[in-house]
């Protein structure tokens, strides 16, 4: 799997986007980038996921570059609810396909 | 509710104690994993049992036993665990490729 590189931490207005960076240079033709988030204690949950075109579910937008180098998550109204640990992850399918988790990046929505 | 169960969500164990975690799920997943979040670290990947079969196992320590008997269940069998092994034990579950559905997780602490 693509090694991914986000911020530690980041702060955000309630009512504002906010636009979480993830790089992942080395990411191969067949992975696929994947968001998650956990707030304090609790099991991570899906956010959304894609390969090379744009994404959007009822919970946020996922922007990925051309070159598939980086992509942003967009949380497009932060509420005080979505304060938690984002994880961007890079992997493949079939039987190579796991999750592994870095250290994300705390997103602190401020009221 | 992610449709990932996990019992029992505490547990207090002493190191001569033999205890097991259960996981269950009903989502039609083939793919199930064991993760460990330590105070303050990243959810490290345990072991990961795609249709029954384990196919991960990162080097765990032999005192953690997993099981898969069906494709519904997974259990993590504990024996002479050490204070260090005091954690937050997280199931997930997933198809083979796309978003994994955890569990709350157990909050394991060894006396």
């Amino acid at each position: 799997d693509a090694k991914t590189t986000q911020p530690t931490s980041m702060d955000c207005a309630e009512g504002r986007a906010a636009n979480l960076p993830c790089n992942h240079s080395t990411i191969s033709g067949n992975e696929y980038v994947y968001w998650y988030r956990q707030i304090h204690s609790q099991g991570p949950q899906y956010i959304i996921h894609g390969l090379k075109n744009n994404e959007t579910n009822e919970m946020a937008s996922l922007i990925i570059t051309e070159d598939r180098k980086s992509s942003t998550l967009i949380l497009p109204h932060a509420t005080l609810r979505d304060t938690a640990v984002y994880y961007c992850i890079a992997t493949s399918g079939g039987s190579n396909y796991k999750l592994t988790f870095g250290k994300g990046t705390l997103l602190t929505v401020n009221p | 509710e992610t449709g990932v169960t996990q019992t029992p969500r505490h547990l207090v164990m002493g190191m001569t104690n033999k205890k097991s975690l259960k996981c269950e799920q009903h989502l039609g997943h083939n793919a199930m994993y064991w993760y460990k979040q330590s105070a303050k670290k990243p959810l490290e990947l345990m072991f990961v049992y795609s249709l029954e079969e384990r196919v991960e196992n990162n080097s765990v320590p032999s005192r953690f036993s997993p099981e898969c008997p069906n494709s519904s269940h997974l259990f993590l069998h504990l024996h002479t665990l050490q204070p260090e092994d005091s954690a937050l034990y997280l199931c997930a579950s997933s198809r083979a490729q796309g978003e994994a559905f955890f569990g709350q997780g157990t909050r394991l602490t060894v006396v």
